[in-house]
């Protein structure tokens, strides 16, 4: 079974501070790893995506992934209110095809 | 690029009904994927076409459900009949088959099943 877990929050930082999510996976043979991020009656949107063990930087997000710990994490500095989402890992097997989704973590940054 | 377009964005329709969910793909892409959406179960693969053959259906709640890809730019999915669990946020998405990083989703069809 592929089950991807996440806190469902809510999780309130204010504007400003680090926004730390995270999520953990259960199949070892997940190769992908992926952060949508999901505004309130929107579809997901991609934020990021890591393959490697280490940590993968965009502007003011980073992907974090253990692939021993079977975990991967996203940072968000300098929160804006605009982050303000539900934020959705995702995975995939080394086939690619299907992506397995955590249920979301929901954020708020409070101005 | 219109990106994915779903149709009905809403229906609401009363329990024992047929609900058809149409889907238009990015152009040029190979993969379509169809998800459920609820606040319980969160994001659920239902059924996902590579070149228009379906793959893996094995989330396909029951045989109440069907989809199908009869060419590149067009997939249905099918409730017959409908019941008020499957009231949910139905996206369709869809992306290059070989080497691509993510799916780009559609708006959604928002189903209320009375």
């Amino acid at each position: 079974q592929k089950e991807v877990e996440q806190n469902s929050g809510p999780l309130s930082v204010p504007e400003g501070a680090i926004a730390s999510l995270n999520c953990t996976y259960s199949d070892r043979g997940s190769q992908s790893f992926f952060w949508y991020r999901q505004y309130s009656g929107k579809s997901p949107e991609l934020i990021m995506f890591i393959y490697s063990n280490g940590d993968k930087e965009d502007g003011r997000f980073t992907a974090q992934l253990n692939k021993a710990s079977q975990y991967v994490s996203l940072l968000i500095r300098d929160s804006q209110p605009s982050d303000s989402a539900t934020y959705l890992c995702a995975v995939t097997l080394n086939t690619g095809n299907q992506f397995y989704f955590g249920t979301g973590t929901s954020l708020t940054v409070i101005p | 690029d219109a990106g994915v377009i779903q149709s009905p964005r809403h229906e609401v329709t009363e329990m024992g009904q047929e609900v058809t969910l149409r889907c238009k793909p990015i152009s040029g892409h190979n993969s379509l994927f169809w998800y459920r959406q609820t606040m319980m179960r969160g994001l659920e693969l239902l059924i996902y076409f590579n070149n228009n053959v379906p793959i893996d259906d094995s989330g396909m709640p029951e045989d109440r459900f069907s989809a199908k890809m009869p060419n590149a730019s067009f997939s249905t999915l099918k409730i017959q009949p409908s019941e008020p669990r499957d009231s949910a946020v139905y996206f369709c998405a869809s992306r290059p088959l070989a080497g691509a990083e993510t799916q780009y989703f559609g708006p959604g069809t928002r189903l209320l099943v009375l």
